[in-house]
């Protein structure tokens, strides 16, 4: 139980487009989805928090506007990464938890290169 | 926020002997605290976690600690196999169930 997906695997694309990556919780409803990045031999960084339903709330430092965050239903949240630039090339990677659990499933990133 | 240390940042153990890894945490009022193993560009997976309430927690191999009057607590693997080899995480939930996770420590087993 407890299966997070992503999609897509890996992505790369031209600097300038956007890209968005969908997380996906398969057996539960998750009431809450994270997102976070990581950078080749570094830890996971919180990028975000989102609610259904209800706007994300975002890391001190992580630009909402070029990070949109969706989360309409209990299983699907989607991040847009908006004009990518190579400096955004990493593993964006997701989680999600239902009402009153605290722990945390992650789905098996997403890889990103932007050209 | 929380602010997690996770120490040592490496650590090489032969195949057979146990390996410890520390973490220390920041904010007093965190009370759940998972660890997370995860390989080369894989998901980091839950290999157990520890609730304030209790001091203790082993899952065949695997253990943690707790100590909340210092604020820090322990991973312990015993008769550690090369399919330990991996990057564990600690982590502190805190605000929201948010994580706050140290920076990693690459465990190598060697055979």
């Amino acid at each position: 139980g407890a299966v997070v997906s992503q999609h897509p695997s890996w992505v790369i694309c031209k600097s300038g487009t956007s890209v968005k990556i969908e997380c996906r919780s398969l057996d539960f409803q998750a009431t809450t989805m994270f997102w976070y990045r990581q950078f080749p031999k570094q830890s996971l960084m919180l990028m975000a928090t989102s609610n259904e339903g209800s706007k994300a709330t975002y890391e001190q430092g992580v630009e909402k506007d070029k990070f949109l965050i969706n989360h309409a239903s209990l299983t699907l949240s989607t991040l847009t990464v908006t004009s990518a630039h190579p400096e955004d090339s990493s593993f964006y990677i997701c989680s999600a938890s239902w009402a009153g659990q605290e722990t945390q499933y992650f789905g098996p990133g997403t890889r990103l290169l932007v050209l | 926020g929380e602010n997690v240390e996770q120490h040592p940042s490496t650590l090489s153990v032969q195949e057979g002997d146990s390996a410890v890894i520390k973490c220390t945490y920041s904010d007093s009022a965190s009370n759940y605290f998972p660890w997370y193993k995860q390989e080369l560009g894989k998901r980091p997976q839950l290999i157990i976690d520890i609730r304030s309430n209790v001091g203790e927690k082993k899952d065949q191999r695997i253990a943690v600690t707790l100590n909340k009057t210092a604020k820090h607590f322990s991973l312990h693997i015993t008769e550690t196999q090369p399919e330990d080899s991996a990057v564990y995480f600690c982590a502190a939930a805190y605000g929201n169930n948010r994580l706050a996770f140290g920076k990693g420590n690459q465990v190598v087993v060697i055979p």
